[in-house]
């Protein structure tokens, strides 16, 4: 079945450090991909999704890879802000529904 | 910007209750979802709809029922409220044609 997973449960970063989230999953089928920034008592916020035919895209700030072969997706957040410390979650779209990673606790060190 | 609106932050219920959730949303999206949030699970699918009236079990359905009568509103409603059914959830919504879902604030029930 899938399974999407983050590799770290927990990230410590200084802040103006750049900050890299990982995440695997297991469904060659899935053909998009999505990651959400949680703050502590949010909802889940839309950061970046990228679609399986491409390797890379870039927002503000924030930079997502694809690699197809190794089934692997990272963020990449620039210049890491007190702002960003959340939970970060990657999710992956195989069919009708996206199914979500239990997510990398970001904590930003001043 | 898309806003979807959960009825209550945090709610305390006892074991047997009946529990209402609800939602709102104002894009006028078609699908609408239900997940709930516990610790080293992530988000799990509960129901969704992709249009008034219509509902889909998602991956736990068990224990949980829900309401489609109008397009902006999804309800979640726990028939008989259980302690296992303690947790965060969390309602989002969709356009068709879209992938990416918005959330809620999210409702933190705890049933007693």
């Amino acid at each position: 079945g899938e399974s999407v997973g983050l590799h770290l449960p927990t990230l410590s970063v200084q802040e103006g450090d750049n900050s890299i989230i990982n995440c695997a999953y297991s469904n060659s089928a899935s053909d998009y991909f999505i990651w959400y920034k949680q703050e502590s008592g949010k909802g889940p916020q839309f950061i970046i999704d990228i679609r399986s035919n491409m390797d890379k895209r870039q927002g503000q700030r924030v930079t997502v890879l694809l690699n197809k072969t190794v089934k692997h997706l990272s963020l990449q957040i620039a210049a890491t802000q007190p702002g960003d410390s959340a939970v970060y979650f990657c999710a992956e779209k195989g069919g009708y529904k996206l199914s979500f990673g239990a997510g990398t606790t970001v904590t930003v060190r001043a | 910007d898309v806003k979807v609106t959960q009825s209550s932050r945090y709610l305390v219920k006892r074991t047997g209750e009946k529990v209402f959730l609800e939602c709102v949303q104002d894009m006028d999206h078609e699908n609408m979802f239900w997940y709930r949030q516990d610790p080293g699970l992530g988000l799990r699918l509960i129901y969704f709809s992709y249009d008034v009236k219509m509902k889909e079990k998602g991956d736990i359905p068990e224990g949980y029922s829900v309401s489609r009568e109008k397009k902006e509103r999804f309800s979640l409603i726990l028939e008989s409220a259980s302690t296992n059914q303690t947790s965060m959830y969390l309602c989002a919504s969709r356009e068709s044609g879209q992938e990416t879902q918005y959330f809620g604030p999210g409702t933190r029930l705890l049933v007693l």
